[in-house]
């Protein structure tokens, strides 16, 4: 089976833009979860959906949203990006509703905020 | 609020010789689970181990076992027979059902050298 995938692997991006970040599970993943990892801070959670629900959501700012589709891919946005949004970004699905499963992570995008 | 502690920031072993990385957490629920990941330099994070709480045998996996003390809230990852792949940061996480997120500890940067 595939891994969990992420793309873009690399961003640059100026302060005031916008951004989108795409995750596709691994087959047969419907939840899919989103963590923002940097030095200072470790890994934070952003957010989490199964059947294109968002059960839960980290303590992050209105600009940091996501959405998932009916095929489990996942994308996230990032609206007015300020140099604070620079990370890497991870995403990680697992099998079932449970949310207790092990989480898969995939390789990440890492954002460049100049 | 429930959280994850790692006091070692970074670690180093001798290849062949044992190691054991700390990991304490707090929560009042019962029931909930524990693991811990890998991510070497520049590549995605992998599971290395898990643990249910609920389970009093500590959970192995080849050379890396834990040693999980319900009653002091503390999950520790020992690491046989070190190799030099073995070298990466290492994070302690923790879930419970419900709440649909993993929350990670800060990480322990392990270092095997030859």
């Amino acid at each position: 089976k595939a891994g969990v995938t992420q793309t873009p692997r690399y961003l640059i991006k100026t302060r005031g833009q916008q951004v989108t970040l795409s995750c596709s599970p691994i087959s047969g993943h419907r939840s899919v979860s989103w963590y923002q990892q940097t030095p200072g801070q470790g890994l934070q959670f952003l957010f989490e959906y199964f059947s294109e629900t968002q059960r839960n959501k980290g303590n992050f700012p209105g600009r940091f949203s996501g959405r998932q589709f009916s095929n489990s891919r996942s994308e996230m946005n990032v609206s007015t990006l300020e140099l604070g949004d620079s990370a890497l970004y991870l995403c990680a699905s697992s099998p079932t509703v449970a949310g207790t499963d092990t989480q898969y992570f995939g390789p990440g995008t890492r954002l460049t905020v100049l | 609020a429930q959280t994850v502690t790692q006091s070692q920031p970074e670690m180093s072993v001798q290849e062949a010789e044992t190691v054991t990385l700390s990991c304490t957490y707090d929560t009042s629920e019962n029931n909930y689970y524990l693991f811990w990941y890998k991510q070497p330099p520049s590549r995605q994070m992998i599971l290395v181990i898990r643990q249910e709480a609920y389970k009093q045998q500590n959970a192995t996996e080849n050379r890396f076992s834990v040693n999980f003390q319900k009653a002091a809230k503390s999950f520790s990852l020992k690491i046989s027979d070190s190799q030099l792949g073995d070298t990466a940061m290492y994070f302690c996480a923790f879930t419970t059902s419900g709440t649909y997120k993993y929350i990670f500890g800060t990480g322990t940067r392990l270092k095997v050298l030859a």
